[in-house]
């Protein structure tokens, strides 16, 4: 079975511009979380999002957004970009909500010029 | 503040050495325990977990982890390390697994 897919893998945008990404989760998951990797630090939680609904949200700013498509994928918008947005973006798929283990994309690196 | 620690920012050990990369949490209760590797230019894969039971719990690629209660740690541990474990390791927690919080990561160095 595939493990979750995110694309792009690399993205290059210009302060001010806005971006999407993309996530994939394993086959049978219902539930996908985001996650923002800045160099040298552990991944910090964006959102989660299980049934098309948002179930959890980090403390990031109204810029970032997301939603979940019927078929369990996901998009993550992030607007008015700055430079400190510049990261590994990070997609988790996992069965359900609870104590259910999450499964790592390998991410979207995105790099604000 | 709810926190995960990981006290060691880099680790370097010879191949063929043990190894333990430290973990330290606070919160009010028990939380679920996560470790996860990163090899450069990738995500992250689950080494193991600790939701409840037994506190020493086996995890893929030879690894162990022990949960300590009266710490608030869990450590990761290998009996000896071979060149391919060289990769940041980070201990995750979460009180439900809708908010996973990360330590800071332990990169690893072996040596040959």
């Amino acid at each position: 079975d595939a493990g979750v897919t995110q694309s792009p893998t690399h993205l290059i945008k210009t302060r001010g511009q806005q971006v999407t990404l993309r996530c994939s989760p394993i086959s049978g998951h219902k539930s996908v979380s985001w996650y923002q990797q800045v160099l040298g630090q552990g991944p910090q939680f964006i959102f989660q999002y299980y049934e098309k609904e948002e179930r959890g949200r980090g403390n990031f700013p109204d810029r970032f957004s997301a939603r979940q498509f019927p078929n369990y994928s996901s998009e993550l918008n992030v607007n008015a970009l700055l430079l400190g947005d510049s990261a590994l973006y990070l997609c988790a798929s996992s069965l359900s909500l609870g104590t259910e283990t999450q499964y790592f994309g390998p991410g979207t690196r995105l790099l604000v010029l | 503040a709810q926190s995960v620690t990981q006290p060691d920012i880099h680790i370097t050990v010879s191949e063929g050495a043990s190894l333990e990369l430290r973990c330290n949490y606070s919160y009010g209760a028990t939380p679920y325990l996560f470790w996860y590797v990163q090899s450069p230019g990738q995500g992250l894969q689950l080494l193991l977990k600790y939701f409840s039971g037994d506190t020493l719990v086996q995890g893929i690629k030879g690894f162990e982890a022990e949960f300590k209660r009266s710490q608030s740690s869990f450590n990761l541990r290998k009996p000896s390390v071979h060149w391919s474990d060289a990769a940041e390791y980070f201990c995750a927690v979460g009180l439900t697994n809708n908010d996973m919080r990360f330590g800071a990561g332990t990169r690893l160095t072996v040596k040959p």
